[in-house]
């Protein structure tokens, strides 16, 4: 299954099967950013980083894929279980300053 | 694993009233911050503090102030609570490293201002 984040704030996927879900980000300056997964009742956990000079970061059963030519970044989440259901938000930050510019979040259910 | 502990899971308090929210971490960082959390707004960032003592504005600091008396711990202040900042408080640690490093988020605090 495939989000499209800010337009498509939800996402349904059987359980077992790849997950895509894709923020748009509006900073051209942005060169640091963080997928966070927050589960219900809990804060951002933080899940997986990357850097402008990178396009492609693996981590345990995730990827995300940064494109800057379009501003585009996608977590991918393989063989989605149903402890992976919760909200996920991409943020976005520039070199020096401190403050993350966060999406509005992506809500990913995962049916058994 | 960082560890950043906020005092209340949920608080009731009534208009006018003076709310303190308390945020400790035990990673040493450098860097803290206080967002809120609203359906349709995502976070957004009230005050952050890079050193013991000092604080800077976010987003919306409008009715909030802080304190950071000690590296550990970071304070948010509603000088006097109003009906719109019912809302999910979130406090952040982060190193403040060569390069960006990520925040790590506490669990909330649900703030009721009746």
């Amino acid at each position: 299954g495939e989000s499209v984040g800010l337009h498509l704030p939800t996402l349904s996927v059987q359980e077992g099967d790849n997950s895509i879900i894709n923020c748009a980000y509006s900073n051209s300056a942005s060169d640091y950013f963080i997928w966070y997964k927050q589960e219900s009742g809990k804060g951002p956990q933080f899940i997986i980083d990357i850097r402008s000079n990178m396009d492609k970061r693996q981590g345990q059963r995730v990827t995300v894929l940064l494109n800057k030519t379009v501003k585009h970044l996608s977590l991918q989440i393989a063989a989605t279980q149903p402890g992976d259901s919760a909200v996920y938000f991409c943020a976005e930050i520039k070199t020096g300053a401190n403050n993350l510019f966060f999406g509005t979040g992506t809500r990913l259910t995962v049916i058994p | 694993d960082v560890k950043v502990t906020q005092s209340s899971r949920y608080l009731v308090k009534r208009t006018g009233e003076k709310v303190f929210l308390e945020c400790v971490q035990d990673m040493d960082h450098e860097n803290m911050f206080w967002y809120r959390q609203d359906p349709g707004l995502g976070l957004r960032l009230i005050y952050f503090s890079y050193d013991v003592k000092m604080k800077e504005k976010g987003d919306i600091p409008e009715g909030y102030s802080v304190s950071r008396e000690k590296k550990e711990r970071f304070s948010l202040i509603l000088e006097s609570a109003s009906t719109n900042q019912t809302s999910m408080y979130l406090c952040a640690s982060s190193w403040a490293g060569g390069a960006n490093q990520p925040q790590h988020f506490g669990d909330g605090t649900r703030l009721s201002i009746l």
